[in-house]
């Protein structure tokens, strides 16, 4: 089974609006990090959070860290239509990173 | 500006062939890894190497073999493909480890008959 769970599974708002999305894990880890996935591409990362850290800021990205629930939150403000696009949360395990299955966000125009 | 380079992009292979995935990256990097990615399942680790001559098992590393060649280079083979091996190949290196950020290619996808 996987590491990370992303919910929602997919997620549609209009763009201006924020959009939350949220990870759950079953391990203890040092860090999790935020990716980006367009349609038909690579991953692309986006933010890093430590054990020890709680909070993350960049740009308009705003990632949460809760190790007691085992369970992290990516916020994105300020939407546009360009966001459009999965995003996973990635967990170190061992010497390996390990994926959830993503959340699809939609931003309407 | 390369970075990580992945070959062929695309591929079609009948059931009991085999295939060899390249991977090259650029930057140095110590780690390198092998993700297959299914729909429903985001990715799924099959091998990584955390540093030149090295090479693990990740999660699902049965049919595949790897080689990390050098630093830069770490393949990933194919001996009899099957058709629960159709998917979508990312190669990936990391400076750190899985304390740091990954560098994606733009993917493999396979297709087996």
């Amino acid at each position: 089974s996987q590491q990370g769970e992303e919910d929602p599974q997919a997620l549609s708002i209009q763009e201006g609006e924020n959009a939350t999305m949220n990870c759950s894990y079953k391990t203890s880890i040092n860090n999790l990090q935020w990716y980006r996935q367009n349609s038909g591409r690579g991953l692309v990362h986006l933010i890093l959070i430590r054990s020890n850290e709680r909070e993350k800021h960049s740009g308009r990205l705003r990632v949460t860290l809760d190790t007691s629930k085992k369970s992290s939150s990516l916020l994105i403000t300020a939407s546009r239509a360009a966001d459009t696009a999965s995003y996973f949360c990635a967990t170190d395990v061992s010497n390996d990173m390990r994926f959830g299955a993503g959340t699809r966000l939609t931003v309407k125009p | 500006n390369a970075g990580v380079t992945q070959t062929p992009k695309f591929q079609v292979l009948k059931t009991g062939q085999s295939m060899t995935l390249q991977c090259a990256q650029d930057m140095n990097h110590n780690s390198m890894y092998w993700y297959r990615q299914d729909p429903g399942m985001g990715l799924r680790l099959i091998y990584y190497s955390a540093s030149e001559g090295t090479t693990d098992k990740g999660e699902v590393p049965n049919g595949y073999n790897v080689s990390r060649l050098n630093k830069r280079e770490f393949s990933l083979r194919l001996e009899s493909a099957a058709p629960s091996q159709t998917s979508v190949y990312f190669c990936a290196s990391s400076e750190y480890g899985p304390t740091g950020e990954l560098f994606f290619g733009e993917g493999s996808r396979l297709t087996v008959l």
